[in-house]
């Protein structure tokens, strides 16, 4: 059963600290998201990619949040410095996106990192 | 930005059918649109996905009038277990058809 996988589960930081979240979509997709869900703000994309391209950055703040995928296997959001309003459920998803005839928008999610910045 | 919006909280018994519905006047031409249920700690889970008209699978149905600017998720026969967190998701036209936009979140809770 292939499954989006994310570490770490847990993490708290300091405020100022650099963080780093990893996601290993499923074998074989080939889009790559990263959400932020809150109580405030609920679920939130930040980035997307396809065949590892960036596609869409625009719901991260530039200055402190970078998102790569260094190759098929494995997708990079880190955050530096954090910030406290950083706290929050950081979810990887993953899902084979067709460009035509339109966005087919089935994702498969992982468990979520929740972050904690003091 | 447009926004996605969805009743709050819907409250049901075990054994009737739930309508949640979902307004998203800013659908782009080709975005499909896909409802998604979390539960605590987990990340969503697909339920199902449509176009216009009607999709139905083995768990849902999913109703799309003509203009699309709105969707009915119908979950027949509810359960304890379908207690959960439901969401839309759509592309987003002022984003030019890329960027996804999740709706609000309706919690619903099923008593006995």
């Amino acid at each position: 059963d292939a499954r989006v996988t994310q570490t770490p589960r847990h993490k708290v930081t300091e405020m100022g600290q650099e963080v780093t979240m990893r996601c290993q979509p499923i074998l074989g997709h080939n889009t790559v998201f990263w959400y932020r869900q809150t109580m405030m703000q609920g679920l939130e994309l930040l980035a997307y990619f396809r065949n590892r391209a960036p596609l869409d950055d625009s719901g991260m703040p530039k200055d402190r949040f970078s998102a790569e995928m260094p190759d098929a296997t494995l997708a990079t959001l880190k955050i530096q410095p954090s910030e406290p309003r950083d706290s929050a459920v950081y979810f990887c998803a993953s899902g084979l996106v067709h460009a035509s005839p339109g966005f087919y928008n089935e994702q498969f999610f992982g468990p979520g990192t929740r972050l904690t910045v003091l | 930005l447009a926004k996605t919006t969805q009743p709050i909280s819907m409250d049901s018994y075990e054994g009737q059918e739930v309508n949640i519905t979902c307004s998203h006047n800013n659908i782009a031409t080709n975005d499909y649109i896909t409802w998604y249920q979390q539960f605590p700690s987990q990340g969503p889970r697909f339920i199902i996905q449509g176009y216009k008209t009607k999709v139905t699978n083995e768990v849902a149905s999913l109703f799309i009038p003509a203009d699309r600017k709105s969707s009915t998720l119908s979950l027949p026969r509810v359960s304890l277990s379908d207690t959960a967190v439901y969401y839309c998701l759509v592309g987003d036209k002022a984003g030019g058809g890329n960027k996804l936009t999740f709706g609000t979140g309706t919690q619903l809770k099923v008593e006995l």
